[in-house]
């Protein structure tokens, strides 16, 4: 089955302890996307990569890490989380055909994440 | 910042009326998609317009895209408790290779 998997679902940690969100996609990718939602503020895009060893920041990328050293793993890094990071975190994966049209995003089931 | 308004924010209707979502932007977008989400899920997409004038159908839903491809509309004839949800509009502006940006969505409630 084509999907997005993300681990862990939920995390409940402290202020300063660093953590990783992994996500995985088994459907050959180019292009992974994290995106964090919000009340009021939607879906923001954290960072993105358009390739193995290929990352970009998107809108919200302080205090947030990526590396995509495999074509179907983007993990998601907090080296120091503090509270202002608690959200709902969404991986995404999408191929994507040039001349700039976007191609479905397939996304994870989400990872709620609370900093005490 | 490019930005996509999306309006209304909220909106609680009877099963069997019409609605329209807008999602408007000063830029120009090379395509834009239109997502829905249920609640603890991950969005998921319902289409994707590309051409400036384009208009799709799915089912009930039709989605416009504006000839200027500034912005578009989703139009739901005969809502259904089943189309309660979260729709989102995403694009990427021309020029921007690897940022797609989502607007704040609208939520849709049906009732009965």
């Amino acid at each position: 089955e084509a999907q997005v998997t993300q681990n862990p679902r939920y995390l409940i940690t402290v202020t300063g302890k660093k953590l990783t969100v992994t996500c995985s996609q088994n459907m050959n990718h180019e292009y992974m996307s994290w995106y964090r939602q919000d009340p009021g503020l939607g879906l923001r895009q954290i960072y993105y990569s358009m390739n193995v060893e290929v990352t970009d920041k998107g809108d919200v990328p302080e205090g947030y890490k990526v590396s995509r050293k495999e074509k179907r793993n983007f993990p998601l890094i907090l080296e120091s989380p503090s509270p202002n990071q608690t959200s709902l975190y969404f991986c995404a994966s999408s191929s994507r055909t040039s001349g700039g049209r976007w191609d479905e995003q397939f996304f994870g089931p989400g990872t709620r994440l609370t900093v005490l | 910042t490019q930005l996509l308004e999306q309006s209304p924010q909220f909106l609680s209707i009877q099963e069997g009326e019409n609605l329209t979502v807008y999602c408007n932007s000063s830029s120009v977008f090379s395509s834009l998609q239109w997502y829905r989400q249920e609640p603890g899920e991950g969005p998921v997409l319902l289409v994707t317009v590309v051409t400036g004038g384009e208009v799709k159908k799915l089912k009930r839903l039709t989605f416009q895209f504006g000839d200027a491809r500034k912005d578009s509309s989703l139009h739901i004839t005969a809502a259904q408790p089943g189309d309660t949800g979260l729709y989102l509009c995403a694009g990427g502006a021309v020029g921007s290779q690897g940022n797609l940006i989502f607007g704040k969505g609208t939520k849709l409630s049906v009732k009965p």
